[in-house]
């Protein structure tokens, strides 16, 4: 079954080190995003790409990084520099980069990061 | 910047009641989707609308979006505890073309 797949769903830091989450897509989506979700503040954009090898900022990009050296893969690496880690990370793509028509976007389970 | 705005942002309803969610925008667009999350869980695709007018309907849930005065609606009919969930909207930004940008979400607890 074609799909998103985020891991690991839980993972544990420490403060001061970097983490990388990883997304992965058998869906032949040439888009895919990132997105954060506190409680309360529904979810804010990080980064996104429309295309392999190019990426853009989002709305909170700011101690985030990404890269899309393949269309299956996405990966998001949260560094020391982000203050406030601890969220659920979704990681969703479209079909096209301006999700129309009767694409929406596909979200993975997510993965909950918790900084100590 | 486009801001989306939900209310309410908490709704608790007994089943076999009717509401409604609202879900306002700030700028033009005529592409707006909602989805549904269950605690801990993804987000699942509900409705996708984009036309002035469009309604779409599944189940006990109805959507509808009038792009002229910026507002979506998602109602529900004779609500049942299945439908307990966060539910979001999301408007696609025309001018960047490549983004979505979500409401706070509706925490909608149906009681029996």
């Amino acid at each position: 079954d074609g799909g998103i797949t985020q891991s690991p769903k839980y993972l544990f830091r420490k403060e001061g080190q970097n983490v990388t989450l990883s997304c992965e897509q058998n869906l032949n989506h040439d888009a895919m995003y990132w997105y954060r979700q506190d409680p309360g503040q529904g979810l804010r954009l990080i980064y996104y790409s429309q295309i392999v090898n190019d990426f853009q900022k989002g709305d909170i990009a700011e101690g985030y990084s990404v890269s899309r050296e393949k269309k299956e893969s996405f990966p998001l690496t949260v560094t020391s520099a982000q203050k406030n880690p601890t969220a659920f990370y979704l990681c969703a793509s479209s079909i096209e980069h301006t999700a129309t028509g009767n694409s929406p976007l596909h979200f993975g389970n997510g993965t909950r990061l918790t900084v100590t | 910047e486009l801001k989306v705005e939900q209310n309410p942002l908490f709704l608790s309803m007994q089943e076999g009641k009717n509401y409604t969610i609202y879900c306002n925008y700030s700028t033009t667009s005529d592409r707006l989707y909602w989805y549904r999350q269950d605690p801990g869980k993804s987000l699942e695709s509900l409705f996708v609308l984009l036309s002035n007018g469009a309604v779409k309907q599944e189940g006990r849930l109805m959507a509808s979006l009038d792009t002229k005065a910026r507002l979506s609606t998602l109602h529900i009919t004779a609500a049942v505890h299945d439908l307990s969930a966060t539910y979001f909207c999301a408007v696609d930004e025309e001018t960047s073309g490549s983004r979505l940008t979500f409401g706070e979400g509706t925490q909608l607890t149906v009681n029996p």
